[in-house]
């Protein structure tokens, strides 16, 4: 079946650091990837989103590109904030309507 | 973007007795919705899927009984942890997709999510 492993965190950098954060994923077909934000106490906020192969999905700094040829979707920023911290999830789709599969997330926390 | 809105945000309820967790899709018409549950530090886990008019879809290991889902119109679905124990206690999430163009990408929007206590 479909699934999304991201790497094990929690993540601690100083700010201003850059921050890469590993997600892969196994699916039949061509899903939809995703990374979600969750702040503190908070429900999930759609951060950025690739639909095809190749596709850079980019908000708030954060990028991250859909390496079919790896079954990735690396969420990377140059220079991470405090104001950054929160548990980040990455997530896909193969078909609408129906629930994202998501990653066991992964805790930033930075510094000032 | 889309709203989902989830009430209560928190509540505090003694073992036994039951509780209502309510998600509603604000401006826009929901047929599907998804109830996540999520323990501490870790992902979410998927309950079941509510689906407008009919009987939600649980997953493996997700006591319907006592997880009751309702889904009685487009903007509304319900869960009810009935005869609430300690070990209920979590974070649960309510989400929902926008249904139409999109396919595979649309965004689903989330509630953000009911700490229940089981004293």
């Amino acid at each position: 079946g479909n699934s999304v492993t991201q790497m094990e965190g929690p993540v601690t950098l100083s700010e201003e650091a850059f921050l890469t954060i590993n997600c892969t994923y196994t699916a039949t077909g061509y899903p939809s990837l995703f990374w979600y934000v969750q702040y503190p106490g908070e429900g999930l906020q759609l951060l950025l989103k690739a639909t095809k192969a190749d596709d850079k999905g980019s908000n708030k700094g954060f990028e991250a590109t859909y390496r079919k040829e790896t079954t990735s979707f690396h969420l990377e920023k140059g220079s991470v904030q405090v104001s950054d911290s929160a548990v980040y999830f990455c997530a896909l789709s193969d078909q609408a309507g129906t629930a994202l599969i998501f990653g066991k997330g992964t805790t930033l926390s930075v510094s000032s | 973007g889309a709203v989902v809105s989830q009430h209560p945000s928190w509540v505090i309820c003694k073992s036994g007795t039951s509780v209502k967790i309510e998600c509603r899709s604000l401006d826009f018409q929901a047929t599907t919705m998804f109830w996540y549950r999520q323990f501490p530090k870790q992902s979410l886990m998927l309950m079941a899927t509510s689906n407008e008019g009919s009987k939600a879809t649980y997953e493996q290991g997700v006591e319907k009984d006592k997880f009751l889902i309702n889904h009685a119109s487009l903007t509304l679905s319900t869960l009810t942890v009935t005869s609430a124990h300690p070990e209920d206690s979590s974070f649960y999430i309510c989400s929902a997709r926008v249904t139409g163009t999109g396919g595979a990408g649309t965004e689903a929007f989330f509630g953000q999510g009911t700490r229940l206590t089981v004293v």
